[in-house]
């Protein structure tokens, strides 16, 4: 079965630090997504792309949180300076034109 | 706002018995559902999915239910197994609009108990 794949699975740093988590979505899915899943939030949107054009970042932190997709196999989701707050576990889905999307397993983020 | 509510934050059902997951919404323009589900340590995993158009979807022992004047729609699991025991999604968008945003519920929590 094809996959979602992220990387990496678990990331601890310490506060201020650059972080960057990345995604290889399925191939021939054409649309990508970044979530955060929090206890009191469940699964929130940050942004996405459609051919690798960003179509909506509004669920994003705009001053320290960037995403991009260099590639069609390469979706980005990067943090700077990371802070104690931003600590959840983040996820990557990919989709065809239609739903439904095909997750990854997650980066879980610790910020110290 | 949460536009997608899912009210019960864990359910426990034994085995073999039916389980019943609800899920709320708020938005109108939401005209398809999915259901994923979740473990441990993994992404979220589709489900089942229903339209508008419909009121019940059906596979296997899984059965959705929608309810679009009440804007309810209920995820039944019949009979439960052990191997159910997870997290469970729901999650509403509007395929006429022009966006593509799947918005969550926050879950609930499926044990199912020997």
């Amino acid at each position: 079965d094809a996959r979602v794949t992220q990387t990496p699975r678990h990331k601890v740093t310490e506060m201020g630090q650059e972080v960057t988590m990345r995604c290889q979505p399925i191939l021939g899915h054409n649309t990508v997504f970044w979530y955060r899943q929090t206890m009191m939030q469940g699964l929130e949107l940050l942004a996405y792309f459609r051919n690798r054009a960003p179509l909506d970042d509004s669920g994003m932190p705009k001053d320290r949180f960037s995403a991009e997709m260099p590639d069609a196999t390469l979706a980005t989701l990067k943090i700077q300076p990371s802070e104690p707050r931003d600590s959840a576990v983040y996820f990557c889905a990919s989709a065809a034109s239609l739903q439904p999307q095909h997750f990854g397993d997650g980066t879980r983020l610790s910020i110290l | 706002d949460q536009q997608v509510k899912q009210n019960s934050p864990s359910l426990s059902v034994q085995e073999g018995r039916i389980s019943i997951l609800n899920c709320d919404y708020t938005n109108s323009m939401f005209d398809y559902f999915l259901w994923y589900k979740k473990y441990p340590a993994e992404g979220p995993t589709f489900l089942i999915s229903i339209s508008s158009i419909k009121d019940k979807n059906e596979d296997g022992r899984f059965t959705v239910f929608l309810n679009k004047s009440a804007k309810h729609l209920s995820l039944h699991i019949v009979p439960s197994q052990p191997g159910d025991s997870a997290v469970y999604f729901c999650a509403a968008i509007s395929l006429t609009g022009t966006a593509s945003k799947l918005t969550f519920g926050t879950g609930t929590r499926l044990q199912v108990t020997l």
